[in-house]
């Protein structure tokens, strides 16, 4: 059972703004830093943010921000290359462990 | 540049035990956490567990009573074990560096990841 709930999907045309979701509870997205991943087909996971920050190499149209409990991922002036699966993460002081939401497929019209 | 390479069998029976590698090439091995995180054919990640290079561990709580995660520093790679494996352990399974930014941990690098399946 995720701890972080993820919309299951979330749609757009190229150059369109969207915002992904993470909503979890005082114990890890209240306390810690969210990381967000991107997994293309299938393939290995990549960050794209971590906290509010863009690892390098991470196209600046990509966001992030925290609200409380609920974390969200921008993508602003969405790519064909962004359709994937995203998921959030953080950890949870209550379990002592990693925890991943439930994943956003990102689709681009 | 930090690459994780992994490896291990991909084909497993019930009750049989899961092991896998991951050695770590470029960067420092010491004063991060190194951790394995699995994802089932068409479902989320699931974080497994993590170790540092003194030893330290953290485990998954649903899967701990499985798991056994070890590290060798001076070849600078960690391995994982996971006992008396069913078929609801086949997945993906990748090697992950944990790295710390505001004392928030995240997973900067990933290995490629490994298939493994398990079938009768």
């Amino acid at each position: 059972q995720s701890a972080l709930t993820q919309e299951a999907s979330v749609s757009g045309t190229v150059g369109q703004k969207v915002t992904l979701s993470c909503t979890g509870n005082t114990n890890n997205i209240g306390t810690y830093a969210v990381a967000w991943y991107q997994q293309i087909s299938h393939g290995a996971p990549k960050t794209v943010i971590f906290g509010n920050s863009l690892p390098s190499g991470i196209p600046d149209r990509f966001s992030g921000s925290k609200s409380g409990t609920t974390a969200s991922l921008t993508i602003s002036g969405l790519q064909p290359e962004d359709e994937a699966d995203y998921y959030c993460s953080t950890w949870d002081n209550s379990i002592g462990a990693h925890v991943f939401g439930t994943g956003t497929k990102v689709t681009v019209l | 540049q930090v690459q994780l390479q992994q490896w291990g069998a991909g084909l497993l029976k019930p009750s049989e035990t899961l092991s896998l590698t991951c050695a770590v090439y470029g960067g420092s091995f010491n004063g991060y956490y190194w951790s394995w995180i699995r994802q089932p054919p068409g479902k989320g990640l699931e974080w497994i567990a993590e170790i540092n290079h003194r030893g330290s561990t953290n485990y998954n709580p649903s899967l701990k009573s499985r798991v056994s995660i070890s590290v060798e520093t001076s070849k600078k790679q960690f391995s994982l074990k996971l006992s008396s494996v069913t078929a609801a352990d086949t997945a993906v399974y990748y090697c992950a560096r944990v790295l710390n930014y505001s004392s928030s941990p995240y997973f900067d690098y990933w290995g490629q990841g490994t298939l493994v399946t398990v079938s009768s």
